[in-house]
Formats: structure tokens, sequence, C-alpha cells
């Protein structure tokens, strides 16, 4: 069964550094998303990008945050300049259409130190 | 704006007993209503979804909501609960009238299936 891919599955970075946390959609779908958790606590919504561009964002995505699919698979969540508070499960969704459901990956577990 | 309620922190029931995980929802439009469980350590997988057609939806593991427009509700249910059942539950919404393409959680309701 095909599914979202996200590496690495952990990462510990050091406060003020950047960080590129990687995704591989299932082949055909179009919508990609980001997602973070905060301690096993809300899933909050990032960011939305269709046909190459974002398509919604939300308050939290910044400028610190930027995305990018660069080569037609990968799906990439840069975070510059890592705060203690961007602690949190970050998960990568896909989905085919838009009536349809989000496919999620297993999520990369950010810890900034 | 969309938002989902789910009003209890945690869910307690028997092995052997029917289950219910509330949610109420908040949209401009018509909405598209999703359950997601999350077992410790793990990503997101999809249950069921609500598009449009019959109020009763059959998901995965048994699982089943029903849509109930005029209390904006999408209870999750099950005639009987399974220890494997327990992990944490979350009811999301997407209001197609308000243009979104992102989908808005609740808050998750931890489910506990007690042998």
């Amino acid at each position: 069964e095909p599914e979202v891919t996200q590496t690495p599955s952990h990462q510990v970075t050091q406060m003020g550094q950047e960080v590129i946390l990687r995704c591989v959609p299932i082949s055909n779908h179009l919508y990609f998303y980001w997602y973070r958790q905060i301690l096993g606590q809300k899933v909050e919504f990032l960011v939305s990008f269709y046909n190459n561009e974002i398509s919604e964002k939300s308050e939290i995505f910044d400028d610190q945050f930027s995305v990018e699919r660069p080569d037609g698979s990968n799906f990439t969540l840069k975070i510059r300049s890592t705060k203690l508070e961007d602690s949190a499960m970050y998960f990568c969704a896909s989905e085919q259409g838009r009536n349809t459901e989000a496919f999620f990956g297993q999520g990369t577990r950010l810890t900034v130190v | 704006a969309q938002s989902v309620a789910q009003p209890e922190d945690q869910v307690n029931v028997a092995e052997g007993n029917p289950l219910t995980v509330k949610c109420t929802y908040s949209v401009s439009g018509n909405p598209y209503l999703f359950w997601y469980v999350q077992y410790p350590n793990r990503g997101l997988q999809f249950l069921l979804k609500y598009i449009t057609g019959d109020n009763l939806v059959k998901g995965s593991y048994g699982f089943e909501a029903e849509f109930n427009k005029s209390q904006t509700s999408f209870h999750l249910k099950k005639p009987s609960a399974l220890v494997s059942d327990s992990a944490l539950y979350f009811c999301a919404v997407r209001d197609i009238g308000g243009g979104y393409q992102k989908v808005t959680f609740g808050t998750g309701t931890k489910l506990q299936v007690i042998p």
C-alpha cells in the first residue's frame, strides 16, 4: 500500500540552527501539507501546497518557515533559526484531490535544545 | 472559519461494550468530516470520512460515524470495543463553503478500553 514517508524520524538541533524536514508524498497525489503536533496534543495546520505553490498557510507559518518541492517527488519544510518552541512532531500529508482524505506520514520529532 | 470540538479528553469503556467518541463542528458552508486515529509515537491513520450521501458512514476496524446536520455533530461509534482500540482519536473538518483545503483537527480524545 502506498504511503507517505518522512525523514528523519528524529532530529535534534541547537537553537538558532536551520533544519530541513523531508517528505515523500504518495506519487499520484496533488495536494501536500505540513502539520505539527506538540506533545501529543492538538494537530495544527501549518501550510498547504498545490500546483507548486502555497495555497494556504496558518499564522504559525511565518517567515521562519518555507516549503519546497524541488524535484517533483520530495516535499520539504525548512525552519530557519529554530526556537525552543519549535520542538514538536511535524507531520507531512498528501491528498489525491479535493474530495479525498489526507494520508499522513509517521512524523519527524524535532527537538530544539 | 472552521472549527471542531471534542468535548471529552478521555473516554473509558469496558471491552465488549459499545463506545462513542463525540465531535461537533462549525463551518460556514458544507462540511467534509473525518476521523483519524493515532497510536503512541505514530502518525495519523485515516478511519472514515463523510463527504455527502448517507449520514451513517462505515470505516476501518468496525468503526462508524453518524453525520447529524441539525446538531452539527459527527460522533464516532463502535458496537463492541476492543483493547486494541485504545488510542488517541481526532475528529477533523474541512469547510468546502469557505474555500479551504486545509483540515482543522479537534483536540483529540483518548480512548481507553479496559479489559
